[in-house]
C-alpha cells in the first residue's frame, strides 16, 4: 500500500530554536499534503493544506508565519516551526492523499498519514 | 459545523464485539472515514462510507445512516491488540478534507 514516511520522529529542542519537520510520500506522487496536530487524548486538528507549487493554505488560528509550509515537489512537504516555544509542544502528523478508497457508490482518495512527530519544547 | 460526537472511552473483553459510534451534524456531508490509532503511532485506515448501510471487512465493519447523521464501528471477535483509540472523521463534499471527531479509546482487557 500506499507510504508515507516522516522525519525525526522525536525532536527535543530548546526554546527559540527551529524545527523542520519531513514528509515525503515514497511510492506515489501526491499533489496535496496535510498538516495536524494532535494534543494527548485530543483529536487530529488540521492545521494547513500543502499544495505542491503554490503557497499553503491555513486552518483559521494557525500562524502561517510560525509554522512555516513547503511543499516543492510531488513528493516532499515540509512544515518548520520557527522559534518554538514550550506551547508549541505537540504531535505532528502529516498525510497525503493516495490511492483511491472505494465506499459503495463512490471513489475517495484516503489518507495515508506518516508516523509522527513528537516535538517538546524546553 | 462538523459537530462530530464519539463517547470518549469504552471497555470490552476479549473475545467479545463492541460498538463505536459517531453522530455528526454537518451541511454538505460527503462520507465517513473510520481510522485506528495507537498511542504514539499514526492513524490507520479502516473503512470509508458513502451510502448507508453496513460495510463488512474481516473483523471490522462500518454502519452509515446518512439522514440520521449516525455511523458506527462494530469490531468482532476482539483482541487484545485492538485496544487503541479509534477516530471518525467527516468529508465535505468538493474538499474531500476529513474533520476528526476525538477519538473513542477503547481498552480490551481479558
Amino acid at each position: 500500500g500506499a507510504v508515507v514516511s516522516q522525519h525525526p520522529s522525536r525532536v527535543i529542542c530548546k526554546s527559540g530554536t527551529s524545527v523542520k519537520i519531513e514528509c515525503r510520500s515514497l511510492d506515489f506522487q501526491a499533489t496535496t499534503m496535510f498538516w495536524y496536530r494532535q494534543f494527548p487524548k485530543q483529536s487530529l486538528m488540521l492545521m494547513a493544506t500543502s499544495n505542491e507549487g503554490s503557497k499553503a493554505t491555513y486552518e483559521q488560528g494557525v500562524e502561517k508565519d510560525k509554522f512555516l509550509i513547503n511543499h516543492a515537489s510531488l513528493t516532499l512537504s515540509t512544515l518548520t516551526v520557527t522559534s518554538a516555544h514550550p506551547e508549541d509542544s505537540s504531535f505532528y502528523i502529516c498525510s497525503a492523499r493516495g490511492p483511491g478508497a472505494r465506499g459503495r457508490g463512490t471513489t475517495n482518495e484516503k489518507l495515508f498519514f506518516g508516523s509522527g512527530t513528537q516535538l517538546s519544547v524546553l | 459545523g462538523q459537530n462530530i460526537d464519539q463517547p470518549t472511552e469504552m471497555t470490552a473483553t476479549e473475545g467479545a464485539i463492541v460498538q463505536i459510534n459517531c453522530t455528526y451534524q454537518t451541511s454538505g456531508f460527503n462520507g465517513l472515514f473510520w481510522y485506528q490509532q495507537h498511542a504514539g503511532e499514526a492513524p490507520t485506515f479502516l473503512s470509508y462510507n458513502v451510502l448507508d448501510g453496513l460495510e463488512e471487512k474481516g473483523r471490522f465493519s462500518s454502519f452509515l445512516s446518512r439522514s440520521k447523521g449516525y455511523s458506527y464501528l462494530l469490531l468482532k471477535e476482539l483482541q487484545m491488540k485492538d485496544s487503541a483509540s479509534y477516530l471518525c472523521a467527516v468529508t465535505l463534499g468538493g474538499s474531500y478534507i476529513p474533520t476528526f471527531g476525538r477519538g473513542t479509546s477503547l481498552i480490551v482487557h481479558p
